[in-house]
């Protein structure tokens, strides 16, 4: 399959810090990214999907102040958590679309774990 | 939106034995369903996925079944091992535009 990268894998932050999160498409250009969070033992929850440039748009109930999300080209995507919280400790993962014809996929970064302490 | 119910949470089988994992979907504008196998601590890996226009898609011990008129597909495992064991999801979406997922199925298989 296709590869996603998503770093980094793992960041300690204090509260009130704003961290970054990025997430490449190595081998395919992604017109469109998505960001989800996943609590543990639960499922993918889509904050935002993220179109080559243009603005995110965002689901119900994620704030776009405190999400920002960039998608510069067509293989970055980023995330950056502002003023980041103890309740924004999560796992973050993004997705890039694939659009090769007849043959569309989604394909998983690998994840950041955050922890805001 | 788009609403994806996934039965049920844990499944635990005998190695060996089958395990069939259901979704249901609410938007009739959905037309691609896809099925991950997610390990602990690991990104989602693409396992197959299926397009509206077919009912039935196979590779090798893994199965999807798609009901359009009912709005549910299901996923098929024959023959499991213990490495099937993981948290499998099912997504649906319209066109790529976005992605929603089920609430996950543990699956457990015992050697």
């Amino acid at each position: 399959g296709a590869v996603v990268s998503q770093h980094p894998s793992r960041v300690i932050c204090k509260s009130g810090t704003s961290v970054k999160i990025e997430c490449r498409s190595l081998d395919f250009q992604a017109t469109t990214m998505f960001w989800y969070r996943q609590f543990p033992k639960q499922s993918l929850m889509l904050m935002a999907t993220s179109n080559e440039g243009s603005k995110a748009t965002y689901e119900q109930g994620v704030e776009k102040d405190k999400f920002l999300i960039n998608h510069a080209s067509l293989t970055l995507s980023t995330l950056t958590v502002t003023s980041a919280h103890p309740e924004d400790s999560s796992f973050y993962i993004c997705s890039a679309s694939r659009t090769r014809t007849g043959d569309e996929k989604l394909f998983f970064g690998s994840g950041t774990q955050l922890s805001v302490l | 939106g788009e609403n994806v119910e996934q039965h049920p949470s844990t499944l635990s089988v005998q190695e060996g034995d089958s395990a069939v994992i259901k979704c249901t979907y609410s938007d009739s504008a959905s037309n691609y369903f896809p099925w991950y196998k997610q390990e602990l601590g690991k990104r989602p890996q693409l396992i197959i996925d299926i397009r509206s226009n077919v009912g039935e898609k196979k590779d090798q011990r893994i199965a999807v079944t798609l009901n359009k008129t009912a709005k549910h597909f299901s996923l098929h495992i024959t023959e499991t091992q213990p490495e099937d064991s993981a948290v499998y999801f099912c997504a649906a979406s319209s066109n790529f535009n976005k992605f929603y997922f089920g609430s996950g199925t543990k699956l457990n298989v015992k050697p």
